[in-house]
């Protein structure tokens, strides 16, 4: 089965560190660049960082440079976002999701995992 | 950063009537490869986003032919020739020309 699964959110102090998850599955999972994208609640989807296929290219929204980073491990088949500093603003919904260079989009998402900053 | 403005934000229709949402670009997506770097998301109500055009125009797997995309530049749409009711949710352009990758803000299409 095509799907990937987010995992590791929860709720943390601001100024802390998080490591979120994305498991691949049913796809060669080293063929794809992969995003992150979020979500706060009620608002609208603001991309958050990009990885290559190979790991050898990283980019990220100015809102999270220099605080999160985007990390792959194929033997694994699993993406990472190891977030640190963490703000009030950073509170969303986190999907992971898959970059098709045929179609030249985002053309599988995962269900997303929550976190939330709060004292 | 490109900036994409959607319009409306908000789109009530009478089901089997048609629906069109604009999303305008702040500079041209067009990719130097000769595609269109403009796709179009559903996000339903409870669910994760999912792709409905890609390239500006193509409907990705198992869309509905009623989708369409169309525009060039900076001007896109997206039209729903008869609306259903399974069409509900939050509509989402997103240009992937060059990083950042930039949404709109959304267009929220409801049943009347």
């Amino acid at each position: 089965q095509v799907q990937l699964v987010e995992s590791g959110g929860g709720v943390v102090q601001p100024g802390r560190s998080l490591r979120l998850s994305c498991a691949a599955s049913g796809f060669t999972f080293n063929n794809y660049g992969m995003h992150w994208v979020r979500q706060a609640p009620g608002k609208g989807l603001e991309w958050v960082a990009l990885i290559w296929y190979d790991g050898s290219n990283k980019y990220y929204a100015d809102s999270v440079r220099g605080r999160f980073t985007i990390s792959r491990d194929n033997s694994k088949n699993t993406l990472y976002l190891q977030m640190s500093s963490l703000r009030g603003e950073d509170t969303a919904v986190y999907s992971c999701a898959r970059y098709s260079a045929t179609y030249h989009a985002l053309d599988l998402w995962g269900q997303g995992t929550m976190v939330t900053v709060s004292s | 950063d490109i900036v994409m403005t959607q319009s409306p934000l908000s789109l009530p229709v009478t089901p089997g009537e048609p629906a069109s949402i604009s999303c305008r670009s702040s500079q041209s997506l067009l990719h130097s490869d000769g595609y269109i770097s403009l796709d179009w998301y559903l996000q339903k109500p409870g669910q994760s986003p999912h792709l409905l055009i890609y390239s500006g125009s193509n409907r990705a797997s198992g869309v509905p032919d009623r989708f369409s995309g169309s525009g060039s530049g900076t001007d896109f749409t997206l039209k729903i020739s008869r609306v259903e009711a399974e069409d509900v949710g939050v509509y989402y352009c997103m240009q992937g020309l060059q990083t950042p990758y930039t949404f709109g803000q959304g267009t929220k299409l409801e049943i009347k």
